[in-house]
């Protein structure tokens, strides 16, 4: 399976701020998933990104809120914007590779 | 019919006990079901998988049983030790190869000593 580092591991910023995640994959894959998981909470999809094209976005996410960059075949971002206290969550990439795997994740507080 | 229903909330097994977790679902289109391992302050790990062609996979102390005409998954933990208490997610996968997951709510499970 692959390796995801995800950057940063934890961050507090202030609201209407944003915060831009990185996601490293150690082998070049196709799609690239970005997830949301509020505290105590499952995980949910924000968007799949497939390189050279735009974001694939869930019903309830948006794009002028999460944008993604998707410049090559190991690397992505996500972009948090004009963050609210209710943007707190951990934010998780995931990639499929012989297995979906998921970063360490980004743990994002919002005063 | 994009949901995957996942029980019990929470549970409590004693040490070298069998730890059961079910999940259940209603879309046909789902074709691959992982079960992931989250630890506090973790990403979640994956821990085992299965295809709806095969009714039973196991690995180490980890199985699945999966019934397709039931629409049920579930995992069981043989000879449950505490380092196995951590926070466990059923999914289930649509869209084929590269597709997306969608995870069941998680089940908290604790190993007392």
């Amino acid at each position: 399976s692959a390796v995801i580092s995800q950057k940063p591991s934890r961050d507090i910023c202030q609201r209407g701020t944003s915060l831009t995640i990185q996601c490293q994959v150690d082998s070049q894959v196709t799609m690239m998933f970005w997830y949301r998981q509020q505290p105590g909470q499952s995980l949910t999809l924000i968007a799949t990104a497939n390189q050279g094209s735009e974001a694939t976005y869930e019903s309830g996410f948006v794009i002028d809120k999460f944008p993604i960059s998707r410049p090559n075949l190991t690397f992505s971002t996500l972009t948090v914007s004009n963050m609210s206290p209710e943007d707190s969550s951990i934010y998780l990439c995931s990639v499929d590779y012989y297995g979906y795997t998921f970063g360490s994740g980004t743990r994002l507080t919002v005063v | 019919q994009q949901q995957v229903k996942q029980s019990p909330q929470s549970l409590i097994v004693q040490k070298g006990g069998i730890s059961i977790i079910n999940c259940a679902y209603e879309n046909t289109a789902f074709d691959y079901f992982p079960w992931y391992q989250q630890f506090p302050g973790k990403g979640p790990a994956l821990l085992i998988a299965i295809r709806p062609d095969v009714s039973e996979k196991k690995e180490g102390r980890f199985t699945i049983s999966f019934n397709k005409s039931a629409k049920q998954f579930s995992l069981h933990i043989m000879d449950s030790q505490p380092g196995d208490s951590a926070t466990y997610f059923c999914a289930a996968r649509y869209g084929g190869s590269q597709g997306n997951l969608i995870f069941g709510k998680g089940t908290k499970l604790s190993v007392k000593p």
